[in-house]
């Protein structure tokens, strides 16, 4: 079975001062995991994704997150938030489904983040 | 290239209908799922399918819901007799046939039902 965990439902930030956006999985596997951002009635888009390559993994938008295996966390962060980085976003852990080889994505129940002008 | 395509983008249906929502994926994949997203929550997983085949369906409801992708043509969520609970948005995502890739996401169907 697999989990993930968003520990803050809002963040409210200061525009120009940093983001952390709290997430902890649990995976019988090796996991892979993503951030996914959603504006407001729009899709999903992929921020970034660790596949078991480097732990800090480095996206769009000034975004970064480190995987800890070791306190089964993925925490992304940005060193400086702007106004257009207001949305939603999903902690994302996927489940190989071995036999076809893909991916059964889990998400978390999201985080909404505020940028105060 | 185009991204994954769903239509319609908005669908309003009285208690009882049905409601169809198509998926186009990316050119180039095989690989089609189906989540739903309730009101303030994530998405959770229904439906897994390759061409021609269902694959995984452990998150589809038992009654009344039912996808398809054909070899030709777009990907079919169909939802039979519709509640007011089935309102909520439905979202498409695609990927290659390869392990550990991406899903790519379509814009989503909001379905509302009256």
């Amino acid at each position: 079975a697999q989990s993930v965990t968003q520990l803050d439902s809002h963040v409210s930030v200061s525009e120009g001062t940093p983001v952390l956006l709290r997430c902890n999985y649990s995976s019988s596997y090796s996991p892979s995991l993503f951030w996914y951002v959603q504006h407001p009635n729009k899709g999903l888009q992929l921020l970034l994704k660790y596949t078991s390559a480097a732990t800090l993994v480095k996206g769009i938008n000034g975004f970064e997150a480190e995987f800890k295996k070791s306190e089964t966390s993925f925490h992304l962060t940005k060193p400086s938030a702007h106004m257009s980085d207001a949305a939603e976003y999903f902690c994302v852990v996927s489940l190989t489904i071995s036999n076809f080889g893909n991916e059964k994505l889990t998400f978390g129940t999201g985080t909404r983040l505020t940028i105060i002008p | 290239n185009a991204g994954v395509m769903q239509n319609p983008r908005h669908l309003v249906r009285r208690r009882g209908q049905e409601a169809r929502l198509r998926c186009s994926p990316m050119k180039g994949h095989s690989h089609v799922y189906w989540y739903r997203q309730l009101p303030e929550e994530g998405l959770k997983f229904m439906v897994y399918l390759q061409k021609e085949n269902i694959i995984d369906e452990s998150g589809m409801p038992k009654e009344r819901f039912s996808a398809e992708f054909p070899k030709e043509g777009p990907s079919i969520l169909r939802i039979q007799q519709v509640v007011r609970g089935d309102s909520a948005a439905y979202f498409c995502a695609s990927s290659p046939p390869s392990i550990r890739v991406v899903q790519y996401f379509g814009p989503g169907t909001r379905l509302t039902v009256l």
